[in-house]
């Protein structure tokens, strides 16, 4: 069965702290990894990865894959308030010749000031 | 360009009624995907549609449907709702399809609530 693993469930931190949070997974027909921002709305796309070893960058946020070890990390560098959110790691599988994201649980992150 | 958009936002049934959810994808895009999100399983994939076909379905039983009309637009259905239905359905757009490896982009959601 497809599976998605975010770790930790939950983490709490103070501003300018540097966060990274894991997602792993086991599937057939990965296609890509990719990583949304949730803040009790919809979730908003951060990065879509599909080679490894090549860092995405967009301002205090990285993330990187490992497709041999099958996994994914998402930085976050110097933390504030408002990266309070849940972080969601998603795995877009090819299925049925069109595909499907098998999400993980997500990382519920709190900044505190 | 504008976003998705969903409609209604909330939603307050009771059990053994049927309900209609509303999804506009963002102009262009073809692909619309059906998602239900609840504290216990999280965001799970329930159907994708690309141009008015159901190309993939998950898990979930029959009384869950949906369309896709030709201005790519869609909806969902539930009928006899039971109270696991309660739930936040995102729908997410992107231009071809999930399976190639392009963007979903998310709409803010309807917050269904079964009493």
């Amino acid at each position: 069965e497809d599976k998605v693993v975010q770790s930790p469930l939950s983490l709490v931190v103070h501003e300018g702290d540097t966060v990274t949070l894991n997602c792993s997974y086991e599937v057939t027909n990965f296609r890509s990894l990719l990583w949304y921002k949730q803040e009790k709305k919809a979730p908003t796309f951060l990065f879509m990865l599909t080679s490894s070893g090549i860092e995405k960058k967009s301002g205090r946020l990285s993330s990187i894959l490992d497709k041999k070890e099958l996994f994914s990390i998402l930085n976050i560098t110097a933390t504030q308030t408002g990266d309070s959110a849940v972080y969601l790691c998603a795995v877009d599988l090819l299925y049925n010749q069109g595909g499907k994201l098998i999400f993980g649980q997500g990382t519920e992150l709190s900044v505190k000031p | 360009k504008a976003g998705v958009t969903q409609t209604p936002r909330y939603l307050i049934k009771t059990r053994g009624q049927q309900v209609t959810l509303s999804c506009s994808p963002i102009s262009g895009h073809r692909s619309v995907s059906w998602y239900q999100q609840t504290p216990g399983q999280g965001l799970q994939f329930l159907f994708e549609y690309f141009s008015e076909t159901q190309r993939n379905k998950g898990n979930f039983p029959g009384r869950f449907s949906g369309r896709q009309f030709s201005n790519s637009r869609s909806e969902m259905n539930v009928s006899t709702l039971e109270l696991g239905d309660s739930a936040l359905y995102l729908c997410a757009s992107s231009l071809f399809g999930q399976g190639r490896q392009e963007t979903q982009y998310f709409g803010p959601g309807t917050r269904l609530l079964v009493l």
